[in-house]
Protein backbone atom coordinates (compact mmCIF):
# COMPACT_ATOMS: atom_id res chain seq x y z
CA UNK A 1 0.00 0.00 0.00
CA UNK A 2 0.82 3.59 -0.13
CA UNK A 3 3.40 4.86 2.51
CA UNK A 4 5.46 7.91 3.34
CA UNK A 5 8.58 7.90 5.62
CA UNK A 6 10.20 10.66 7.46
CA UNK A 7 13.06 10.87 9.69
CA UNK A 8 11.26 11.86 12.88
CA UNK A 9 13.48 14.80 14.03
CA UNK A 10 16.40 17.04 12.76
CA UNK A 11 18.19 20.04 14.83
CA UNK A 12 19.84 22.66 12.44
CA UNK A 13 21.79 25.78 14.15
CA UNK A 14 20.02 28.84 13.07
CA UNK A 15 21.46 30.42 9.96
CA UNK A 16 22.61 27.18 8.50
CA UNK A 17 20.05 25.69 5.95
CA UNK A 18 17.97 22.82 6.53
CA UNK A 19 16.90 19.55 4.89
CA UNK A 20 14.31 17.44 5.46
CA UNK A 21 13.56 14.25 3.51
CA UNK A 22 11.07 12.49 2.29
CA UNK A 23 10.37 8.96 0.25
CA UNK A 24 7.44 7.52 -1.26
CA UNK A 25 5.85 4.44 -2.64
CA UNK A 26 3.34 5.21 -5.15
CA UNK A 27 4.42 6.53 -8.58
CA UNK A 28 1.59 7.75 -9.52
CA UNK A 29 1.00 10.56 -7.17
CA UNK A 30 0.63 13.72 -9.36
CA UNK A 31 1.78 16.04 -7.10
CA UNK A 32 3.75 15.89 -3.42
CA UNK A 33 3.09 18.42 -1.01
CA UNK A 34 5.24 19.41 2.56
CA UNK A 35 2.77 20.85 5.53
CA UNK A 36 4.14 22.58 8.55
CA UNK A 37 2.51 22.47 11.99
CA UNK A 38 3.10 25.12 14.38
CA UNK A 39 2.77 24.65 18.29
CA UNK A 40 -1.02 23.68 19.34
CA UNK A 41 -2.26 24.53 15.37
CA UNK A 42 -3.44 22.72 12.21
CA UNK A 43 -1.36 21.76 9.20
CA UNK A 44 -0.57 24.48 6.94
CA UNK A 45 0.16 23.65 3.05
CA UNK A 46 3.68 25.30 2.67
CA UNK A 47 4.43 24.42 -0.86
CA UNK A 48 4.06 21.57 -3.39
CA UNK A 49 5.47 20.25 -6.60
CA UNK A 50 4.48 18.51 -9.48
CA UNK A 51 5.20 15.21 -10.35
CA UNK A 52 6.86 16.14 -13.70
CA UNK A 53 8.86 18.96 -11.95
CA UNK A 54 12.53 18.29 -10.36
CA UNK A 55 12.59 21.57 -8.47
CA UNK A 56 10.20 24.34 -7.56
CA UNK A 57 11.47 27.43 -5.13
CA UNK A 58 9.80 29.70 -3.14
CA UNK A 59 11.94 32.28 -1.87
CA UNK A 60 13.52 30.37 1.40
CA UNK A 61 12.48 27.08 0.28
CA UNK A 62 13.44 25.05 -2.18
CA UNK A 63 11.37 21.02 -2.75
CA UNK A 64 13.64 18.66 -4.84
CA UNK A 65 11.93 15.75 -6.61
CA UNK A 66 13.65 12.57 -7.59
CA UNK A 67 10.89 10.52 -9.50
CA UNK A 68 13.26 7.57 -10.04
CA UNK A 69 13.99 6.86 -6.62
CA UNK A 70 10.86 8.54 -5.04
CA UNK A 71 12.74 10.77 -2.51
CA UNK A 72 11.55 14.09 -1.97
CA UNK A 73 13.38 16.73 0.01
CA UNK A 74 12.37 20.72 1.34
CA UNK A 75 15.18 22.67 2.09
CA UNK A 76 14.80 25.29 4.21
CA UNK A 77 17.33 29.01 3.58
CA UNK A 78 19.11 30.50 6.54
CA UNK A 79 16.81 28.99 9.26
CA UNK A 80 14.93 31.12 11.56
CA UNK A 81 13.92 30.40 14.95
CA UNK A 82 10.13 30.65 13.76
CA UNK A 83 11.13 27.65 11.28
CA UNK A 84 10.46 25.76 14.60
CA UNK A 85 7.67 23.21 13.49
CA UNK A 86 6.74 19.69 12.50
CA UNK A 87 6.98 19.15 8.49
CA UNK A 88 4.42 16.70 6.89
CA UNK A 89 5.85 15.60 3.24
CA UNK A 90 2.06 13.81 1.64
CA UNK A 91 1.42 12.23 -1.56
CA UNK A 92 -2.11 11.91 -3.47
CA UNK A 93 -3.71 8.95 -4.82
CA UNK A 94 -7.59 8.80 -4.24
CA UNK A 95 -6.50 10.70 -1.19
CA UNK A 96 -3.54 12.32 1.03
CA UNK A 97 -1.19 10.09 2.49
CA UNK A 98 1.07 12.10 5.31
CA UNK A 99 4.40 10.79 6.70
CA UNK A 100 5.14 10.98 10.38
CA UNK A 101 6.34 14.62 10.48
CA UNK A 102 9.83 15.44 11.08
CA UNK A 103 10.08 17.44 13.76
CA UNK A 104 12.75 20.69 13.61
CA UNK A 105 14.55 21.96 16.63
CA UNK A 106 16.61 25.45 15.71
CA UNK A 107 20.02 25.42 18.03
CA UNK A 108 20.62 28.69 18.68
CA UNK B 1 -12.61 33.87 4.58
CA UNK B 2 -12.56 32.94 8.94
CA UNK B 3 -10.87 29.57 7.76
CA UNK B 4 -11.85 25.88 8.66
CA UNK B 5 -13.85 26.75 12.46
CA UNK B 6 -13.90 23.81 15.34
CA UNK B 7 -15.82 23.65 18.76
CA UNK B 8 -15.12 23.35 21.34
CA UNK B 9 -11.21 23.77 21.74
CA UNK B 10 -10.69 21.61 24.24
CA UNK B 11 -13.00 18.48 25.46
CA UNK B 12 -12.60 17.18 28.94
CA UNK B 13 -15.21 14.32 29.92
CA UNK B 14 -15.24 11.04 31.59
CA UNK B 15 -14.76 8.04 30.34
CA UNK B 16 -18.18 6.64 28.98
CA UNK B 17 -19.83 9.93 28.51
CA UNK B 18 -20.75 11.02 24.54
CA UNK B 19 -18.69 13.27 22.96
CA UNK B 20 -19.55 15.43 19.92
CA UNK B 21 -16.97 17.71 17.66
CA UNK B 22 -17.54 19.66 15.42
CA UNK B 23 -16.61 21.55 12.09
CA UNK B 24 -17.84 24.00 9.64
CA UNK B 25 -15.52 23.94 6.41
CA UNK B 26 -14.36 27.04 4.49
CA UNK B 27 -17.21 28.10 2.46
CA UNK B 28 -17.00 26.36 -1.05
CA UNK B 29 -15.23 23.49 -0.36
CA UNK B 30 -16.86 20.38 -1.05
CA UNK B 31 -14.24 17.76 0.24
CA UNK B 32 -13.93 17.34 4.16
CA UNK B 33 -11.54 15.22 6.44
CA UNK B 34 -11.57 13.89 9.71
CA UNK B 35 -7.91 13.57 11.76
CA UNK B 36 -7.06 12.18 15.01
CA UNK B 37 -3.19 13.17 15.81
CA UNK B 38 -1.44 11.44 18.61
CA UNK B 39 2.34 11.06 19.28
CA UNK B 40 2.20 7.17 19.38
CA UNK B 41 -0.10 6.74 15.67
CA UNK B 42 0.85 10.62 14.55
CA UNK B 43 -1.96 12.12 11.86
CA UNK B 44 -4.40 9.75 11.21
CA UNK B 45 -7.48 9.89 8.45
CA UNK B 46 -10.49 9.08 10.17
CA UNK B 47 -13.20 9.36 7.63
CA UNK B 48 -13.90 12.04 4.64
CA UNK B 49 -17.00 13.20 2.57
CA UNK B 50 -17.13 14.61 -0.89
CA UNK B 51 -20.26 16.68 -1.28
CA UNK B 52 -21.82 15.75 1.80
CA UNK B 53 -21.60 11.73 1.26
CA UNK B 54 -19.29 10.15 3.05
CA UNK B 55 -16.73 8.62 1.00
CA UNK B 56 -14.05 6.30 2.75
CA UNK B 57 -14.86 5.58 6.48
CA UNK B 58 -11.77 2.72 6.78
CA UNK B 59 -9.88 4.97 9.35
CA UNK B 60 -12.90 5.16 11.93
CA UNK B 61 -11.41 3.20 14.99
CA UNK B 62 -14.47 1.32 15.94
CA UNK B 63 -18.28 1.09 16.09
CA UNK B 64 -17.59 4.27 19.07
CA UNK B 65 -17.61 6.60 16.59
CA UNK B 66 -19.58 7.71 13.86
CA UNK B 67 -19.30 11.20 11.68
CA UNK B 68 -22.00 13.16 9.72
CA UNK B 69 -22.06 16.18 6.96
CA UNK B 70 -25.80 17.10 7.24
CA UNK B 71 -25.35 20.00 4.93
CA UNK B 72 -22.12 21.74 3.22
CA UNK B 73 -21.60 24.06 6.04
CA UNK B 74 -21.68 21.80 9.15
CA UNK B 75 -19.42 18.35 9.88
CA UNK B 76 -19.86 16.35 13.26
CA UNK B 77 -17.47 13.75 14.74
CA UNK B 78 -19.62 11.55 17.95
CA UNK B 79 -17.72 9.64 20.13
CA UNK B 80 -20.17 7.44 22.10
CA UNK B 81 -19.03 6.32 24.79
CA UNK B 82 -15.75 7.65 24.97
CA UNK B 83 -12.84 5.63 26.41
CA UNK B 84 -9.51 7.04 27.70
CA UNK B 85 -7.29 5.78 24.54
CA UNK B 86 -9.80 8.14 22.48
CA UNK B 87 -7.46 11.08 23.89
CA UNK B 88 -5.83 12.84 21.16
CA UNK B 89 -6.35 16.52 19.05
CA UNK B 90 -9.11 15.62 16.37
CA UNK B 91 -8.57 17.82 13.31
CA UNK B 92 -11.66 18.82 10.78
CA UNK B 93 -9.77 20.02 7.21
CA UNK B 94 -11.45 21.60 3.84
CA UNK B 95 -10.46 21.44 0.52
CA UNK B 96 -12.01 21.59 -2.87
CA UNK B 97 -13.00 17.90 -4.43
CA UNK B 98 -10.71 17.94 -6.92
CA UNK B 99 -7.91 19.13 -4.89
CA UNK B 100 -7.62 16.86 -1.94
CA UNK B 101 -4.06 17.51 -1.60
CA UNK B 102 -4.33 21.18 -0.74
CA UNK B 103 -6.62 21.01 2.34
CA UNK B 104 -6.99 23.92 4.96
CA UNK B 105 -7.10 22.55 8.80
CA UNK B 106 -9.06 24.34 11.82
CA UNK B 107 -7.33 24.64 15.15
CA UNK B 108 -7.95 21.16 16.17
CA UNK B 109 -10.19 19.85 19.57
CA UNK B 110 -7.74 18.82 21.85
CA UNK B 111 -10.05 15.71 24.11
CA UNK B 112 -9.00 14.21 27.11
CA UNK B 113 -11.35 11.53 28.47
CA UNK B 114 -10.26 10.70 32.06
Amino acid sequence: GEDVEQSLFLSVREGDSSVINCTYTDSSSTYLYWYKQEPGAGLQLLTYIFSNMDMKQDQRLTVLLNKKDKHLSLRIADTQTGDSAIYFCAETDDKIIFGKGTRLHILP
Amino acid sequence: DAGVIQSPRHEVTEMGQEVTLRCKPISGHNSLFWYRQTMMRGLELLIYFNNNVPIDDSGMPEDRFSAKMPNASFSTLKIQPSEPRDSAVYFCASSLKDRAGEQYFGPGTRLTVT
